[in-house]
């Protein structure tokens, strides 16, 4: 079956940075897209971003461009998001996403991994 | 302000129908599929109803997608208990090259 298991919470300080990890099992990872979609305390979901685990190609959100990251380990199927120069509004529960279809649509999800900044 | 827009609540009893309401622009739902998601509190979102209209397996035949124009919406028949989440529509936007949700609905059931 499919899994996406998610690396824990973290605490970090305004200015610094993050990196979630993502790791797949139960389909071939280099088939499929990943996504990483935010959710912040209380809020709706807000998308990030999303990267090929075939050949890295990535598509951010505009919002995020040049502070975000977005890599994979094809040989342990991981995915990873990094996002720096942290703000209080960065706190969120952040999720990997398989994406799938000609539309990286988003199918199978992590656990999710909340991010708390905060001085 | 979410690009997409939903009713912020909802709300039937066992056994009624409710529908959810989806509401965007020419740019995303207008030529892009429409995708439903449900969120139990305090977990992930799942796919609930893919392209519009499509069910993944194991999702009850009770939920059903639709769309026109450029709107969609989710009906959910002979509501159940189990059924009270948070429910999203997303679609692709064309002009912001990303995806969009709405802001959320929250479902109760009385």
């Amino acid at each position: 079956q499919v899994q996406l298991v998610q690396s824990g919470a973290e605490v970090k300080k305004p200015g610094a940075s993050v990196k979630v990890s993502c790791k797949a099992s139960g389909y071939t990872f280099t088939s499929y897209g990943i996504s990483w979609v935010r959710q912040a305390p209380g809020q709706g979901l807000e998308w990030m971003g999303w990267i090929s685990a075939y050949n890295g190609n990535t598509k951010y959100a505009q919002k995020l461009q040049g502070r975000v990251t977005m890599t994979t380990d094809t040989s342990t199927s991981t995915a990873y998001m990094e996002l720096r120069s942290l703000r209080p509004d960065d706190t969120a529960v952040y999720y990997c996403a398989r994406s799938v279809g000609s539309d990286y649509h988003f199918d199978y999800w992590g656990q999710g991994t909340l991010v708390t900044v905060s001085s | 302000q979410s690009v997409l827009t939903q009713p912020p609540s909802a709300s039937g009893t066992p056994g009624q129908r409710v529908t959810i309401s989806c509401s965007g622009s020419s740019s995303n739902i207008g030529i892009n599929y429409v995708y439903w998601y449900q969120q139990l509190p305090g977990t992930a979102p799942k796919l609930l109803i893919y392209s519009n209209n499509q069910r993944p397996s194991g999702v009850p035949d009770r939920f059903s997608g639709s769309k026109s124009g450029t709107s969609a919406s989710l009906a959910i028949s002979g509501l159940r208990s189990e059924d009270e989440a948070d429910y999203y529509c997303a679609a692709w936007d064309d002009s912001l090259s990303g995806w969009v949700f709405g802001g959320g609905t929250k479902l109760t059931v009385l």
